[in-house]
């Protein structure tokens, strides 16, 4: 079974401050990782992923994860955020070889004007 | 064209009735979901069907039955409503394990 933890359920920082969210994960099997973002009042959307290759892996609005295998970790930063990275992150897996998603709890970032 | 189609988006219920949550999707995914978000946030999926036929059913109650007539569609029937089930239902698909599509979602309120 695989399972999903997000240490920090509320980050506020100041608006162009850098942040982090953290993501650990576990799982006997191989796992893609990915991570969602959530507007409010939306649904969930694709912020980026790791399949295979590279372990940094980017989006186009800025965000970046590094998935580092040795300590199960694919957390999530960005060098100075905006008013509108405000939302609700979800880091997510799935195993190679099957077809289910398992989200954590979600992270609320906060950007402070 | 919206990929993942919910509705309806909002839904205002009297315990005890029955309800359905319709979605569509135009993306040629093979496989469809079911996701709960509770009021904190928390996902926690429900049902996966794949090809039409029942993946995971997450210990789900029996009130609660998906229906999936074709490939595209996938409907979540719930019997006898209950306060608990208030949340918002995520209607999702994806190909393989890669990237997950959701729609709008549907606010569900029993009272």
């Amino acid at each position: 079974a695989q399972s999903v933890t997000q240490l920090d359920s509320q980050v506020p920082v100041f608006e162009e401050a850098p942040v982090e969210l953290r993501c650990n994960y576990s799982s006997s099997v191989s796992v893609y990782l990915f991570w969602y973002v959530q507007y409010p009042n939306q649904g969930l959307q694709l912020l980026l992923k790791y399949l295979s290759g590279s372990t940094l892996v980017e989006s186009i609005n800025g965000f970046e994860a590094e998935f580092n295998k040795s300590q199960t970790s694919f957390h999530l930063r960005k060098p100075s955020v905006h008013i509108s990275d405000t939302a609700e992150y979800f880091c997510a897996v799935t195993p190679t070889s099957y077809d289910k998603v398992i989200f954590g709890p979600g992270t609320s970032l906060s950007v402070i004007p | 064209d919206t990929a993942v189609s919910q509705t309806p988006k909002y839904l205002v219920t009297q315990m005890g009735n029955d309800k359905s949550i319709k979605c569509e999707q135009n993306l040629g995914h093979d496989t469809m979901y079911w996701y709960k978000q509770d009021s904190k946030k928390f996902l926690k999926i429900m049902f996966s069907y794949n090809n039409k036929e029942l993946i995971i059913n997450e210990t789900v109650p029996n009130r609660f039955s998906p229906k999936s007539p074709d490939k595209a569609h996938l409907n979540l029937h719930i019997n006898s409503l209950e306060l608990g089930d208030s949340a918002v239902y995520f209607c999702a698909s994806s190909t393989g394990n890669l990237e997950a599509f959701f729609g709008q979602g549907t606010r569900l309120t029993v009272v």
